[in-house]
C-alpha cells in the first residue's frame, strides 16, 4: 500500500522564477494538506484541499497557490520565488478525518538561489 | 484559535536512560494531540495520538504520551531511549469540532541520545 508520495525530492530554482509541487495521497485518503517547514523549525500550515476546492488557508501570500484533481493528487506552485521560500515542502493527506491525524510524505526541499 | 509550546529546543539524554518530552497546547475547544517524530531529511511519522478516552495513549518504539486536561499538557515519555531515537519530535494540535481540520505544529524538540 503506497503512501504519501511527492516530487521532485529537491530541486533548485533562482528568485523570481515558479515552481510546481506534486503530491500523490495515501490510497483511500480524499484530503491534502500541504505544510512549509523551514530549517530548525516546525511545519507551518499552508493550505487544505477537498473536493477540488481549498477549504482552510495559513498565513501565506497569494504568491502560493494550489489544486486538487479528481483523482485526489495536488499540486502546490509558488510563484515568483524568494529566498526564503527555501524549505521543506509536506504533503499529508487524510480521509475526511476531522483532524485525526496526517499521512505525511517524504517532502520536497526547495532551495531558492 | 490553538497553540502548541514545546518547552524544550534541545533533550540531551544518555543511552538507556528515561526521557520526557513537554508539550503545551492552548485552545478554547476540544482538541485532538498527536506527537509526531522526523528522522533526518524525512518526512513526519505518527508516534501516538489522544482523541479521547484513556488520557495514559501507547505509541510505537516504546512512547507513550499523557494527557493532562487541567495542566492542558501531553508530554511524551519514554523509559528507556537508544541511538536509534536520535530525531526530532513535533507535538500537534487539531480541534476536535472544526469542519475542516488543521494540524498545527510546535516548533520541535530535538532528541540526542549519547552513548
Amino acid at each position: 500500500d503506497a503512501g504519501v508520495t511527492q516530487s521532485p525530492t529537491h530541486l533548485i530554482k533562482t528568485r523570481g522564477q515558479q515552481v510546481t509541487l506534486r503530491c500523490s495521497p495515501k490510497s483511500g485518503h480524499d484530503t491534502v494538506s500541504w505544510y512549509q517547514q523551514a530549517l530548525g523549525q516546525g511545519p507551518q500550515f499552508i493550505f487544505q484541499y477537498y473536493e477540488e476546492e481549498e477549504r482552510q488557508r495559513g498565513n501565506f501570500p497569494d504568491r502560493f497557490s494550489g489544486h486538487q484533481f479528481p483523482n485526489y493528487s495536488s499540486e502546490l506552485n509558488v510563484n515568483a520565488l524568494l529566498l526564503g521560500d527555501s524549505a521543506l515542502y509536506l504533503c499529508a493527506s487524510s480521509f475526511r478525518d476531522r483532524g485525526h491525524g496526517y499521512t505525511f510524505g517524504s517532502g520536497t526541499r526547495l532551495t531558492v538561489v | 484559535a490553538q497553540s502548541v509550546t514545546q518547552l524544550d529546543s534541545q533533550v540531551p539524554v544518555f543511552e538507556e536512560a528515561p526521557v520526557e518530552l513537554r508539550c503545551n497546547y492552548s485552545s478554547s475547544v476540544s482538541v485532538y494531540l498527536f506527537w509526531y517524530v522526523q528522522y533526518p531529511n524525512q518526512g513526519l511519522q505518527l508516534l501516538l495520538k489522544y482523541l479521547s478516552g484513556s488520557t495514559l495513549v501507547k505509541g510505537i518504539n516504546g512512547f507513550e504520551a499523557e494527557f493532562n486536561k487541567s495542566q492542558t499538557s501531553f508530554h511524551l515519555r519514554k523509559p528507556s531511549v537508544h541511538i536509534s531515537d536520535t530525531a526530532e519530535y513535533f507535538c500537534a494540535v487539531s480541534l476536535v469540532y472544526s469542519s475542516a481540520s488543521k494540524i498545527i505544529f510546535g516548533s520541535g524538540t530535538r532528541l540526542s541520545i549519547r552513548p
